[in-house]
């Protein structure tokens, strides 16, 4: 079946900061990619996604670029905020799947200044 | 544009009771899934419907039900509520008509059973 593998956490950083969280899948078709955040008391929102080999998703100066050869997903970041501090999760989705996503465990960063 | 709501914010039951947890989406949205969030163990899927007055199974189905009787709306029922069904319930919708299927997700339920 489909699954996804997030470096585990919690991780840890000053402001300023790289940030690296690495995901990495498997699939049993050809899925699309997300990475959502959930910031405290809230419900996840989508952060970025790829939907084909080679594409790189971004947004609010995070990136991922989907790597089939390497079935990778990794959420980077140049310079992080106390902001950012939230928990990020890495998912697929395969087109016959009714919509259904997979989801990894999570990985907690808190950002300190 | 409300996005996903859902009702309550926050549950305490005692063994052995029953509760129903509501969504309600105004997107349109063909498909809905309620999941279940426990430290550590990521999102896990409770059930999901693929349109009004169709359900399914997810991955960890058991001690609850469903129902979709209006496209916008998905409820999520306990019986006989269990300690083990202590955690924080989320909803999601989704459409077909988007190109990558993206989920949008309420705020969650959080729900503690003595």
């Amino acid at each position: 079946g489909d699954s996804v593998t997030q470096m585990e956490g919690p991780v840890t950083l000053s402001e300023e900061a790289c940030l690296t969280i690495n995901c990495t899948y498997t699939a049993t078709g050809y899925p699309s990619l997300f990475w959502y955040v959930q910031y405290p008391g809230e419900g996840l929102q989508l952060l970025l996604k790829a939907t084909k080999a080679d594409d790189k998703g971004s947004n609010k100066g995070f990136e991922a670029t989907y790597r089939k050869e390497t079935t990778s997903f990794h959420l980077e970041k140049g310079s992080v905020q106390v902001s950012d501090s939230a928990v990020y999760f890495c998912a697929l989705r395969v087109n016959t799947n009714a919509g259904k996503s997979t989801f990894g465990d999570g990985t907690t960063l808190t950002v300190k200044p | 544009n409300a996005g996903v709501t859902q009702t309550p914010k926050f549950r305490v039951l005692k063994t052995g009771q029953s509760m129903t947890l509501l969504c309600a989406q105004d997107m349109n949205h063909e498909y809905m899934y309620w999941y279940r969030q426990d430290p550590g163990m990521g999102l896990r899927l409770i059930h999901y419907s693929v349109g009004e007055g169709t359900t399914a199974k997810g991955e960890v189905p058991d001690g609850y039900n469903v129902s979709r009787l209006k496209k916008q709306n998905f409820l999520l029922g306990l019986e006989s509520a269990a300690p083990s069904q202590t955690s924080v319930y989320f909803c999601a919708s989704s459409s077909p008509g988007q190109t990558s299927y993206e989920q949008y997700f309420g705020p969650g339920t959080r729900l503690t059973v003595t």
